[in-house]
């Protein structure tokens, strides 16, 4: 069975400070895809980033970056000086892969993390 | 160009009455989900259609919820009747091969009395 656990539910951080956002997952699957999403106060998904399991590579993308370690199954997030617009939930979710030509299936969500960012 | 729409945004009812929600996913995309998410809680697969065949439903509660993709493009899910507990936000999602994600819409807030 799929299953991602965030274990933090609320981190408080002032303007400028980094911070990183725990994600660990459980898969029987040995190909699969795993996602972060920012769930602001309008309440719309919006996807930041996918990875899949054969790319342990980690990725930056201006302040935000990815740790991917199949060791020990997580899928971390840290953002660099933090600011005031990163304020959301933030969701870690797991995805089987289907299979080629197929499109991606279900989703599975972490409860999420939601990030205050105080000026 | 255009994201997931989804309509109502808001929808308040009485226990007992029907209510239908209505999602137009991006255009090309051939699979569509909706997804419940409650408060405090990430969002939980209803139902995923691939073009107009509903191919993981799995976790639909079908003794009152039922969905529908009839010509593979928008869909309509609905309650009936409607209990307390339904109370959540319902999100409509869509992916392509091509796109490789799931984008989704801004979500309907149901709220029952």
């Amino acid at each position: 069975a799929q299953k991602v656990t965030q274990a933090q539910t609320e981190i408080s951080v002032v303007e400028k400070e980094d911070v990183t956002l725990d994600c660990v997952y459980e898969t029987r699957d040995t190909t699969y895809y795993l996602f972060w999403y920012k769930q602001p106060p309008s309440g719309e998904l919006v996807f930041l980033i996918r990875r899949n399991s054969f790319d342990e590579q980690n990725e930056i993308s201006g302040r935000y970056s990815w740790n991917f370690q199949k060791s020990t199954s997580s899928f971390n997030f840290t953002i660099t000086a933090s600011q005031v617009v990163d304020s959301a939930v933030y969701f870690c979710a797991l995805s089987e892969a289907l299979g080629r030509g197929s499109t991606l299936g279900r989703l599975y969500f972490g409860r999420g993390t939601q990030l205050t960012v105080w000026p | 160009e255009a994201g997931v729409v989804q309509s109502p945004r808001y929808k308040i009812i009485e226990k007992k009455q029907p209510v239908a929600f209505w999602c137009n996913p991006i255009s090309g995309h051939n699979t569509l989900y909706w997804y419940l998410q409650n408060l405090g809680q990430g969002p939980e697969l209803l139902i995923r259609y691939e073009n107009e065949e509903a191919v993981d439903d799995s976790q639909l509660p079908k003794d009152r919820f039922s969905a529908e993709r009839l010509k593979g493009v928008d869909s309509t899910l609905k309650i009936q009747p409607a209990e307390l507990g339904d109370s959540a936000v319902y999100l409509c999602a869509s992916s392509s091969l091509a796109a490789g994600t799931q984008y989704f819409g801004p979500g309907t807030r149901l709220t029952v009395l």
